[in-house]
C-alpha cells in the first residue's frame, strides 16, 4: 500500500466544464506529483510540488492547475475540459530523502 | 520532445526465454529507475541505479545503468508468465534541490506460457 489515494477512480465530464482530481496520501510525503499517462507517450509530468503551497509546473502543465493547502492533499484541476485531455491520471509521492516514488492507482478521465 | 526512449516498444515471448530492454537518452541523468505497472495499477519501483556502469541483480532481472549515465538496460533470465507487465524506465535529473522524473515511452512485455 502506497498511502496514495485518488478520487474520483472514473469520471466522465463534458467539454468545456472544470473538472477537480484529488490526490490524499497519509505518508506525510514532501513531494506531490500530477501525471498523466497516455499511449505512445509513457507517463509526462503536468505538475509538482515539493512542499506546501510550493509547485511548478511540469512537461505538459497547459490546461492544467494544481494547489497544495496542505501536506496530505494535492489537487489537480482542468480548467475547461477537451477531448485531449482524455486520459489516465496518476499522483505520486516522494519523501524528502527518499528516492522511490509512490503511485496511486490512476484516475481515468473521459471528456466527451 | 520525449528525453527517453525504450526498445522495444512491445515485446512477445514464450516463458523461458530472455530477454532485454534498452532505455536510451541524450541527457545525463543523476540516477535510474525501472518501474513494472500491472493493468489498472500505478507503476511499482523495481530499481534504482546511480553509478555509471553500476549493475544491480534482482531474483532473474539484471538492470544495467551505461558508464555515462545516459542509458540503461534489463535482462530478464528465464522469462515466466508473472514477468508480464509494463516497464518504465525513469530518469532523475537534480535541479537545485528538487528532482524530476521523466519516464520513458515504456515496453510492454508479453510472456507466452
Amino acid at each position: 500500500d502506497a498511502g496514495i489515494t485518488q478520487s474520483p477512480r472514473h469520471k466522465v465530464t463534458e467539454t468545456g466544464t472544470p473538472v477537480t482530481l484529488r490526490c490524499h496520501q497519509t505518508e506525510n510525503h514532501r513531494y506531490m506529483y500530477w501525471y498523466r499517462q497516455d499511449p505512445g507517450h509513457g507517463l509526462r509530468l503536468i505538475h509538482y510540488s515539493y512542499g506546501v503551497k510550493d509547485t511548478d509546473k511540469g512537461e505538459v502543465s497547459d490546461g492544467y492547475s494544481v494547489s497544495r493547502s496542505k501536506t496530505e492533499d494535492f489537487l489537480l484541476t482542468l480548467e475547461s475540459a477537451t477531448s485531449s485531455q482524455t486520459s489516465v491520471y496518476f499522483c505520486a509521492g516522494r519523501g524528502l530523502n527518499g528516492n522511490t516514488i509512490y503511485f496511486g492507482e490512476g484516475s481515468w478521465l473521459t471528456v466527451v | 520532445t520525449q528525453l527517453l526512449e525504450q526498445s522495444p516498444q512491445f515485446l512477445s515471448i514464450q516463458e523461458g526465454e530472455n530477454l532485454t530492454v534498452y532505455c536510451n537518452s541524450s541527457s545525463v541523468f543523476s540516477s535510474l529507475q525501472w518501474y513494472r505497472q500491472e493493468p489498472g495499477e500505478g507503476p511499482v519501483l523495481l530499481v534504482t541505479v546511480v553509478t555509471g556502469g553500476e549493475v544491480k541483480k534482482l531474483k532473474r532481472l539484471t538492470f544495467q545503468f551505461g558508464d555515462a549515465r545516459k542509458d540503461s538496460s534489463l535482462h530478464i533470465t528465464a522469462a515466466q508468465p508473472g514477468d508480464t507487465g509494463l516497464y518504465l524506465c525513469a530518469g532523475v535529473i537534480s535541479n537545485f534541490g528538487n528532482e524530476k522524473l521523466t519516464f520513458g515511452t515504456g515496453t510492454r512485455l508479453t510472456i507466452i506460457p
